[in-house]
């Protein structure tokens, strides 16, 4: 049971530089999301895709996109990536419901030079 | 964001009871969530409680809900080293259906 699987794990790149986050679920889940977890402020929504073919921002999605290629995968990307991008980014995947509790990637530990 | 709140830190003597509290802002939320996130890893979710429920049980966790204050807290009976991570409290805004997140209480299990 994989569950949500990112990758990578670690990331180091340098201002201006662009790169793409990786995101698949094994769960039939319709919904997937993206957050940003900064210390002191809890986790933050970027973009989510409540069902394959839909995206939407959520509270931070400035600098990024967003691409649902298909009901398992759901990709974050970052055009020219900045230090104030330096983060740790989950992905996160629930049911039809949304009041279903989310299921949560490992993390992606970003550093923006 | 950061219309959930909770206390940051939390230093707790193992075998003690830990109480993590958390306020949030949307009286119309019909659940309130726990997550626990261990060092390195994603969040998982601990426990939750439905907006018509007062108290909930759940072995070692007590979750206890005052909706007219917009309380939530969460007891850990008999605090073990295991229990050291972050808890987050999460709400489900009513106008979205989206989680909002407080900033998590990280919660410290000394000998």
């Amino acid at each position: 049971n994989a569950g949500v699987t990112q990758t990578p794990k670690f990331q180091v790149l340098k201002t201006g530089q662009s790169m793409t986050l990786q995101c698949a679920q094994d769960m039939n889940h319709n919904s997937m999301y993206w957050y940003r977890q900064d210390p002191g402020m809890g986790l933050r929504l970027i973009y989510y895709s409540a069902s394959e073919g839909t995206t939407d921002k959520g509270e931070v999605p400035n600098g990024y996109n967003v691409s649902r290629l298909n009901k398992r995968e759901f990709s974050l990307r970052l055009e020219s990536a900045a230090p104030s991008q330096t983060s740790v980014y989950f992905c996160a995947s629930s049911g039809w419901d949304m009041n279903e509790k989310l299921f949560f990637g490992s993390g992606t530990q970003l550093s923006v030079l | 964001g950061e219309d959930v709140e909770q206390s940051l830190f939390l230093s707790v003597r193992e075998g003690d009871s830990s109480v993590i509290n958390c306020t949030y802002t949307d009286s119309s939320s019909t659940y309130l969530y726990w997550y626990k996130q261990e060092p390195g890893a994603g969040l998982q979710l601990l426990t939750y409680i439905f907006s018509n429920m007062d108290m909930k049980q759940d072995q070692r966790l007590t979750v206890l809900l005052n909706k007219k204050d917009k309380h939530l807290s969460l007891r850990i009976a008999d605090t073990q080293t295991g229990d050291s991570a972050i808890y987050f409290c999460a709400e489900i805004l009513s106008n979205d259906y989206k989680l909002s997140f407080g900033a998590g209480t990280t919660v410290t299990v000394r000998a």
